[in-house]
């Protein structure tokens, strides 16, 4: 099936450091949504964008729908230990008619406090 | 409480059994969603609905039989698991926005199987 591409794929970083990870496709999405997964637990939604180079934040962490509308990031400033976990982007296509999203593999962090 | 919640979270069968994960909402979201998340693959689409009685597949529906007579409950049902089916499943629902403008999907805590 059609995925995303999500980079990069694991990130090991020091308490205090900004991180950026972004997801990239050959296809147009109308919209893209962020989430985490904490371990054992179900994904979270963390920032959903609708609009070509719309900016949003959600505290400490950013994120952008790319002007081409192929492509996405997020970035999450001055991490802390509870950022500890599974990101994962989701897009719906822009030809797509139903509430099918297409996912990420996921970028896995850890922070060393 | 209200939410998204799936029950059990543990499961264990043995290969040829059948085995039904619930899955039950309390936001009256019209759209609902069963996942598989797998090491190296992510989250695969099983099936989904987009309102009672009204289902459909998903990218690896094979195995795998659903239903939906009441908009608050999904249930899965593994006819006769394999093990390949040991997997983490998750539901999830999304809201019904007519205009187009919502596809936010909120995820439960997920089902752990294990086939043996």
């Amino acid at each position: 099936g059609q995925q995303l591409n999500q980079s990069p794929q694991s990130m090991f970083i020091q308490e205090g450091e900004d991180v950026s990870m972004n997801c990239t496709s050959s296809s147009i999405f109308n919209t893209w949504l962020w989430y985490k997964q904490d371990p054992g637990e179900g994904p979270v939604l963390l920032i959903a964008l609708y609009k070509a180079g719309e900016l949003t934040s959600n505290g400490r962490l950013t994120a952008q729908f790319g002007i081409t509308r192929k492509d996405s990031f997020l970035n999450i400033s001055a991490s802390i230990p509870s950022d500890v976990g599974i990101y994962f982007c989701a897009g719906q296509l822009w030809a797509g008619n139903n509430r099918k999203l297409i996912w990420g593999l996921g970028t896995s962090l850890a922070v060393n406090p | 409480d209200a939410g998204i919640t799936q029950s059990p979270r543990y499961k264990i069968t043995e290969t040829g059994r059948q085995v039904t994960l619930m899955c039950h909402q309390t936001w009256s979201h019209s759209y609902m969603f069963w996942y598989r998340q797998d090491l190296g693959h992510g989250l695969r689409l099983i099936y989904y609905s987009a309102a009672a009685d009204i289902t459909d597949k998903g990218e690896v529906p094979d195995g795998y039989v659903v239903s939906r007579s009441k908009t608050e409950n999904f249930p899965l049902t593994l006819e006769s698991a394999t093990r390949s089916q040991t997997s983490v499943y998750f539901c999830a629902s999304s809201e019904a926005i007519w205009t187009g403008d919502s596809y936010e999907q909120y995820f439960g805590p997920g089902t752990r199987l294990t086939v043996t």
